[in-house]
């Protein structure tokens, strides 16, 4: 079945430990990328990766780091979460001309 | 810079009934897709629907169809026979058909919250 698996679900971490969510796809898909979701703001892209040891930002990329070691995984970190790092996170991955898939979600909450 | 705008915050509708939701969208691209996403309380997000501009044909799904207006740069999305569990938050959402850069980032809408009445 084709699918963008991520984890974990849901996390409640503390300010300041490092975290990663894992996102991996088995669609080969050259392109993969991070989304924030946050109310009234709708989702935001975070960084991008365009091919394996490719990757840039998106347009909120402060206080996050990815890589691209594989073509099938891009995680997601954070080094020093903050408060305002508190958001539902979503990884997706496409294909030339193709819609995106998207995994299940992240539920991040920093205290 | 392209942008989506999805001005029904909230909507309803009777559980059989058909609803419309609207979206319009501004950009200087000739080609480009449009998509509707489906976020349930899950919080999955699950593509109902696409649009390729270049199509003159509206696309279906099923019980989704869209309404495209290229010109006005409008793209709704109709629900017919709606049914409790088509009950969800809908995202409207724009990419680039250029395969280049960071092109495939979608440009979303704020989102439509459907809610269906039994």
């Amino acid at each position: 079945e084709a699918q963008v698996t991520q984890n974990p679900r849901y996390l409640i971490t503390v300010t300041g430990k490092k975290l990663t969510v894992t996102c991996s796809q088995n669609m080969n898909h050259e392109y993969m990328s991070w989304y924030r979701q946050d109310p009234g703001l709708g989702l935001r892209q975070i960084y991008y990766s365009m091919n394996v040891e490719v990757t840039d930002k998106g347009d909120v990329p402060e206080g996050y780091k990815v890589s691209r070691k594989e073509k099938r995984n891009f995680p997601l970190i954070l080094e020093s979460p903050s408060p305002n790092q508190t958001s539902l996170y979503f990884c997706a991955s496409s294909h030339v001309g193709a819609e995106a898939f998207f995994g299940q979600g992240t539920r991040l909450t920093v205290v | 810079a392209q942008t989506v705008t999805q001005s029904q915050p909230e909507m309803s509708v009777q559980e059989a009934e058909t609803v419309t939701l609207s979206c319009t969208y501004d950009t200087s691209e000739s080609d480009y897709y449009l998509f509707w996403y489906k976020q349930p309380p899950s919080r999955q997000m699950i593509l109902v629907i696409r649009q390729e501009a270049y199509k003159q044909q509206n696309a279906t799904e099923n019980r989704f169809s869209v309404n495209f207006q290229k010109a006005a740069k409008s793209f709704s999305l109709k629900i017919s026979d709606s049914q409790l569990g088509d009950a969800a938050m809908y995202f409207c959402a724009y990419r680039s058909a250029v395969e280049a850069g960071n092109n495939r980032k979608l440009i979303w809408g704020l989102g439509t919250s459907l809610a269906v009445n039994p």
